[in-house]
């Protein structure tokens, strides 16, 4: 079955970019779409079909996809922006989530 | 303003049966896909299952094995999934997902749960 593979963490300082990948075989010929997951809160759509940014996500967002790899990145990272981060993707008609990267803003 | 509202979750013991319903609003329902995706406590997201606007296309995680059955009444907004032979291991959230396109891209509104304990 088809993996998306996400590092489990991501450190970054408040005002620098955060950088979050997503591995797969031959991700770069699929969409890649990213979540946010705040403590306690659904999840919320920030990128979709590779870089898409849905009305209403902050610019800061962005994302790429190519090769075996999708990143989400996210410029000027803020304290708010501190969450779980997930990937996904489809792959023979099924949906696939990458495992999560929590990515910490200190 | 969209809004997916999870019913039916609950403490149900192992082998037992439970169904979920999402009443869907603020939408045209029957434009879009929707899908199942679920969060054990502590865990990451998982596809469960997932239904075209005209239930043409349904999907499942393979680790399901047919246990689970997903459906959607365009008429009275609703999305289900029935639950059969739970197992311990299927305790966790149920989120139910609108999709933005009519047939699976991702998915851009979410509802907030239901949460489904499965326990003796």
């Amino acid at each position: 079955s088809y993996e998306l593979t996400q590092p489990p963490s991501v450190s970054v300082s408040p005002g620098q970019t955060a950088s979050i990948s997503c591995s797969g075989d031959k991700l770069g010929y699929k969409f890649a779409s990213w979540y946010q997951q705040k403590a306690g809160q659904a999840p919320v759509l920030v990128i979709s079909e590779d870089d898409r940014r849905p009305s209403g996500i902050p610019e800061r967002f962005s994302g790429s996809n190519s090769g075996n790899t999708a990143t989400l990145t996210i410029s000027g990272t803020q304290a708010m922006d501190e969450a779980d981060y997930y990937c996904q993707a489809w792959d023979s008609s099924i949906v696939v989530f990458g495992g999560g990267t929590k990515l910490t803003v200190l | 303003e969209v809004q997916l509202v999870e019913s039916g979750g609950g403490l149900v013991q192992p082998g037992r049966s439970l169904r979920l319903s999402c009443a869907a609003s603020g939408f045209t329902f029957d434009d879009y896909a929707m899908h199942w995706v679920r969060q054990a406590p502590g865990k990451g997201l998982e596809w469960v299952s997932g239904i075209s606007w005209n239930s043409g296309y349904i999907g499942y995680a393979d680790s399901l094995k047919g246990r689970f059955t997903i459906s959607r009444d365009n008429a009275k907004n609703s999305l289900y999934l029935q639950m059969n032979s739970l197992r311990a291991e299927d305790t966790a959230l149920y989120y139910c997902a609108k999709d933005r396109g009519n047939s699976g891209v991702d998915f851009d509104y979410w509802g907030q749960g239901a949460l489904v304990t499965v326990s003796s």
